[in-house]
């Protein structure tokens, strides 16, 4: 069964500074990769997926991630944070048959 | 994204009610998936159905009970149920219930049990 990591509960990033979020998966086979942000009161919205090939992954709203098979990890970054970034993301990782699990959170918080 | 709408939006009841959840998709998608998310933990898969058929029911207590007419609809009926219940309910879909298919969620139902 395929597991989600992500250490970091809480983040507290200036507006115009990087932000990177940690994710850690643990999968057997060959993963597939999604971030998902939520902001409040909405539903999940998919970011960025990653399936195989280049390992730099280009998303929607100025993300990235890359994954690392090596570390088993999947960071979102993002080089210049807006305000309305501030939302809570999920990093999950997806099997051979259907399942899709996800990690438990990052809370992103925006400052002036 | 109003791919996936969900209603309503919020919903309080007693744990004698007996009320329902609605989704519908417009993606064309033929999986669609409940999902229960509770404060500070994981997302939770609820039940999972293919082309209107229960694929997947994840241990779920039967005070929940899903329904699925068709491939754009899914319903979660409700009875009987305890405070723990209260959560945010969500509802996706995808094009083929594969791990590689992205799922695409609505924006909710925040169920609070009285």
């Amino acid at each position: 069964a395929q597991s989600v990591t992500q250490p970091d509960i809480h983040i507290t990033v200036s507006e115009g500074a990087s932000l990177e979020l940690r994710c850690n998966y643990s999968y057997g086979a060959t993963p597939y990769l999604f971030w998902y942000v939520q902001s409040p009161g909405q539903g999940l919205q998919l970011l960025l997926k990653y399936f195989s090939g280049d390992t730099l992954v280009q998303g929607i709203k100025g993300f990235e991630a890359e994954f690392k098979r090596s570390q088993s990890s999947f960071n979102l970054r993002k080089p210049s944070v807006h305000w309305s970034d501030a939302a809570e993301y999920f990093c999950a990782v997806g099997s051979n048959d259907y399942k899709l699990s996800f990690g438990a959170g990052t809370t992103v918080t925006v400052r002036a | 994204e109003t791919g996936v709408t969900q209603t309503p939006r919020h919903l309080v009841m007693g744990m004698t009610n007996k009320k329902s959840l609605k989704c519908e998709q417009h993606l064309g998608h033929n999986a669609m998936y409940w999902y229960k998310q509770s404060a500070k933990k994981p997302l939770e898969l609820m039940f999972v159905y293919n082309f209107k058929e229960q694929t997947e029911n994840n241990s779920v207590p039967s005070r929940f009970s899903p329904e699925c007419p068709n491939s754009s609809h899914l319903f979660l009926h409700l009875h009987t149920l305890q405070p723990e219940d209260s959560a945010l309910y969500l509802c996706a879909s995808s094009q083929e219930r594969r791990g590689y298919q992205p799922q695409h969620f609505g924006d909710g139902t925040r169920l609070s049990i009285l």
